[in-house]
């Protein structure tokens, strides 16, 4: 079946190491999102990105970075991380249809900076 | 930008009953709301959404409700059952094919056997 894949699933590392977070998708998809999930805070978006030569900033893009390598993959980089970048990160696809569409998410990767 | 309301932030509720979870949004040009549950260590997931031109749409035990005019619409959930315990999102957008969601804060909803 066509899915959203998150690499790593957990992620354990200290203040001020480079962290990057892949996403790939199967499903054809144009669209690619990242989210950061916080508890009581909902989903944030960070970046998004409607095809491969588009980036585009989220709600909390401040300390983040991204990079679309081809329709099926966006990696999200955390430059230099910090205790309050500890959150469970979602990707997520969507089409492009008009009227609202879908958007399908990946399993997550729970990322703790020590 | 867009500002998604979402109350409350629990709901505890016994099996058999009815939940209903309610949010405003503040951009009047949103026409989109799509509802995501997400069980606890799980991916979040599409269960129903709405369109601007639609006042209520139902899917078995789910139904959600768009009041345009008060940028009001809720998610209602009949006949609880256990598998429905799990957090659940809504969210708005404005579909001018440039813009993306904007999620409510999440209920947690516990069904209670």
């Amino acid at each position: 079946d066509a899915d959203v894949t998150q690499t790593p699933r957990n992620r354990i590392t200290k203040t001020g190491k480079r962290i990057m977070l892949e996403c790939s998708q199967t499903k054809g998809h144009d669209r690619m999102y990242w989210y950061r999930q916080d508890p009581g805070l909902g989903l944030r978006l960070i970046y998004y990105s409607f095809d491969v030569k588009d980036i585009n900033k989220g709600e909390i893009s401040d300390g983040y970075s991204v990079s679309r390598q081809a329709q099926a993959k966006f990696s999200l980089s955390l430059e230099s991380a910090i205790p309050n970048q500890t959150a469970l990160y979602f990707c997520a696809t969507s089409d492009g249809l008009a009227g609202g569409s879908e958007q399908f998410f990946g399993p997550g990767t729970r990322l703790t900076v020590l | 930008g867009e500002n998604v309301e979402q109350h409350p932030s629990t709901l505890s509720v016994q099996e058999g009953d009815s939940a209903v979870i309610k949010c405003t949004y503040s951009d009047s040009a949103s026409n989109y709301f799509p509802w995501y549950k997400q069980e606890l260590g799980k991916r979040p997931q599409l269960i129903i959404d709405i369109r601007s031109n639609v006042g209520e749409k139902k899917d078995q035990r789910i139904a959600v409700t768009l009041n345009k005019t008060a940028k009001h619409f809720s998610l209602h959930i009949t006949e609880t059952q256990p598998e429905d315990s799990a957090v659940y999102f809504c969210a708005a957008s404005k579909w001018t094919g440039y813009s993306t969601l904007t999620f409510g804060k999440g209920t947690m909803l516990l069904v209670s056997p």
